[in-house]
């Protein structure tokens, strides 16, 4: 059975950094994308970039290169997301998602960044 | 930047069909994937490239893609059905790869 399954629930202060891990199992890691995806509270979904970790090739939706790092430990079979200062506006759930077309969803990563 | 625009909310009554259209430059020559979410809960994939349903996903949900339009169609629809729906786009060689539209209310009456 295909799973990913995210990090737990994070609550950060504006200027902290955080890292987000997304395990996939069930499948071959390093021969499918994996995606990330961001839903701020009360919103729609939002693409923010994606990795294959077979060969760590990864794209960024222009809009969050800069203030996000996506990488990926193919021994582990595990993604990643993280930021180096974060902010307020930070506040939201992040997705993990398997291949470009996201035929299956990690649980989600709440994070809350509040002074 | 691309954009794909959908209606943000579509209202049907049980047993009827439900439309649900994703519109952007050049879309058929993209694949369109459609993407359910429930309150509460993560998104579902019901169908992908334009047309095609994955395991599980009942006959009931369609896909189609035309001219500058992709359509969701959701026939006999259920109670069950309501939810946010979300067209996506996965183009590696473009500047903006991935795209999600901005989502589809769709309420049961």
């Amino acid at each position: 059975e295909v799973q990913l399954v995210q990090s737990g629930a994070e609550v950060k202060k504006p200027g902290e950094s955080l890292k987000i891990s997304c395990k996939g199992s069930g499948y071959t890691f390093a021969i499918y994308w994996v995606g990330w995806v961001r839903q701020m509270p009360g919103k729609g979904l939002e693409w923010m970039g994606i990795i294959h970790p077979g060969d760590s090739d990864i794209r960024y939706n222009p809009s969050f290169q800069g203030h996000v790092t996506i990488s990926a430990d193919k021994s582990t079979d595990t993604a990643f997301l993280q930021w180096n200062s974060l902010k307020a506006s930070d506040t939201a759930i992040y997705y993990c998602a398997r291949g470009g077309l996201f035929d299956y969803w990690g649980q989600g990563t709440l994070v809350t960044v509040s002074s | 930047s691309y954009g794909l625009t959908q209606p943000p909310s579509v209202s049907v009554a049980p047993g009827q069909t439900a439309k649900i259209s994703c519109g952007g430059d050049n879309i058929r020559e993209k694949g369109v994937h459609w993407h359910q979410q429930k309150p509460g809960q993560a998104p579902v994939l019901v169908v992908y490239d334009d047309s095609d349903r994955p395991s599980g996903i009942p006959e009931r949900f369609s896909g189609s893609n035309s001219g500058k339009m992709a359509t969701l169609t959701i026939s006999r629809v259920e109670a069950g059905d309501e939810a946010d729906y979300y067209c996506l786009i996965w183009d590696p060689s473009s500047d903006h790869p991935g795209v999600f539209g901005g989502g589809t209310k769709l309420t049961v009456l």
